[in-house]
């Protein structure tokens, strides 16, 4: 176990429909990071919060969205949902003391299924 | 940009038996860490190891070890003494010490563990 949270594990919807990932970190870790796994894109980076603000964007669409909130958990929006958008959606977390790497550490995953 | 490549789709050994699996990248940082991650059927993501390009000194984990080749940008992973468990995909990851601290993922190797 991480001690990265993320709900729900499983999500079925329709396209069209708007969903909402929920990520909460380790204790301690500011960082936050989202990442998308589709079987034809591999695993990528989608988007960094650091003590509530956004650090760094990656192949994020612009139909999805994230914060980070006072508590530091994070929400991951996802509208206008097209078949495509089925994937695994990980949260990961670090301490990010700033200045250097730190270990990411990977939540056990939504999986997101659009019909 | 930043670019990792894992050449080898899948592997197979023999329980018992030592497997190397092998990963290259490029980036133009002078500074990076370099990380294999596990991830079973159960889906989640696993830190194996890690490796900080400045140090020269090869990592180690129990029965995991790396290779790291930094002139070359190879950066191989070899099981020691491979058990059941060790079945996976496993992801091999560069991310960088400046800057926006994402990673970047190869296609991952499937190992299959032969009793």
């Amino acid at each position: 176990d991480s001690g990265v949270t993320q709900t729900p594990k499983h999500l079925i919807t329709a396209t069209g429909q708007r969903v909402t990932l929920r990520c909460s970190p380790r204790s301690g870790d500011l960082s936050v990071y989202w990442y998308q796994q589709s079987l034809d894109q591999g695993l990528q980076f989608l988007i960094q919060y650091y003590n509530g603000e956004e650090r760094a964007k990656g192949n994020i669409l612009e139909r999805f969205s994230a914060q980070q909130f006072p508590d530091l958990h994070s929400e991951l929006n996802l509208s206008s949902l097209e078949l495509g958008d089925s994937a695994l959606y990980f949260c990961a977390s670090s301490v990010d003391m700033g200045g250097s790497t730190d270990t990411q550490y990977f939540g056990p995953g939504t999986r997101l299924t659009v019909l | 940009a930043q670019t990792v490549t894992q050449s080898q789709p899948e592997m197979s050994v023999q329980e018992a038996e030592t497997v190397t699996l092998s990963c290259t990248y490029d980036t133009s940082e002078s500074d990076y860490y370099l990380f294999w991650y596990k991830q079973p059927p159960s889906r989640q993501m696993i830190l194996v190891i890690r490796q900080e390009a400045y140090k020269q000194q090869n990592a180690t984990e129990n029965r995991f070890s790396v290779n790291f080749q930094k002139a070359a940008k190879s950066f191989s992973l070899k099981i020691s003494d491979s058990q059941l468990g060790d079945a996976a995909m496993y992801f091999c990851a560069c991310d960088p010490i400046q800057g926006a601290q994402k990673l970047v993922f190869g296609q991952g190797t499937r190992l299959t563990i032969n009793p």
